[in-house]
């Protein structure tokens, strides 16, 4: 069965710091990978979205970038985080195939606070 | 291009009384709809999916909601709401274009169950 594990599950970070979360998926091959952002009481807004190995699509000019070194790994980064860079960050897969009919899988989410 | 609007952004009932949480979309295909339930600071769950099949579809945890295409909505409801049932529920749309084929969320509503 497929999973998707993303981590950490919380992240305190002061502002000017680099960041690094990490997505990775089980169970399935060349999946379509998404970075959302939820910020506090707003809905989601989606930041990068991945069709393959080093093909990544920005939705949104920010100060984050996302890399996809492998198949089933999807990295959201930062060089130096701002105070707006905090909120719940959420991964997610599907396939072209399966979109219409599942959705999305998501990750159980990153709080990251920028102090 | 498609868009969904979720008509409220907070509802309160009762215990034991119904739910109903209220979607309208846009969409210039026929549209794969979804609605997810997200609990605080977790990721989303699939609660229910709408894929050109019956349009009153079951989902988990005793919800439902019914595709009306004269209408352009898909209203979520349940007879009898419970306290676990407290939670952030988005309604969303597919995007049939493109290989990334992206999801589109309403800006979600917040289901609060009071005593």
């Amino acid at each position: 069965s497929q999973t998707i594990h993303q981590w950490p599950a919380t992240l305190v970070q002061p502002v000017g710091s680099p960041l690094s979360l990490e997505c990775t998926v089980e169970g399935t091959s060349n999946p379509n990978l998404y970075w959302y952002r939820q910020a506090a009481g707003r809905g989601l807004q989606l930041l990068f979205y991945s069709i393959g190995i080093d093909q990544i699509s920005s939705e949104v000019p920010q100060n984050l970038s996302a890399s996809r070194p492998q198949d089933r790994q999807f990295i959201l980064s930062s060089k130096k985080l701002l105070l707006s860079d905090s909120g719940f960050y959420l991964c997610a897969w599907s396939t072209l195939r399966q979109i219409q009919a599942q959705g999305y899988t998501f990750g159980s989410g990153t709080r990251l606070t920028v102090v | 291009a498609q868009s969904v609007t979720q008509l409220d952004s907070h509802v309160s009932v009762s215990e034991g009384t119904p739910v109903l949480l209220r979607c309208n979309y846009s969409s210039s295909y026929s549209p794969s709809l979804f609605w997810y339930v997200q609990h605080p600071n977790k990721g989303l769950q699939l609660l229910l999916k709408y894929t050109s099949a019956a349009t009153l579809v079951k989902g988990i945890n005793g919800f439902e909601a019914e595709f009306k295409k004269s209408e352009t909505s898909f209203h979520l409801t349940k007879p009898s709401a419970h306290m676990s049932d407290a939670a952030e529920y988005f309604c969303v749309v597919s995007d049939r274009g493109g290989t990334a084929s992206k999801l589109t969320f309403g800006t979600g509503t917040r289901l609060q169950v009071t005593l």
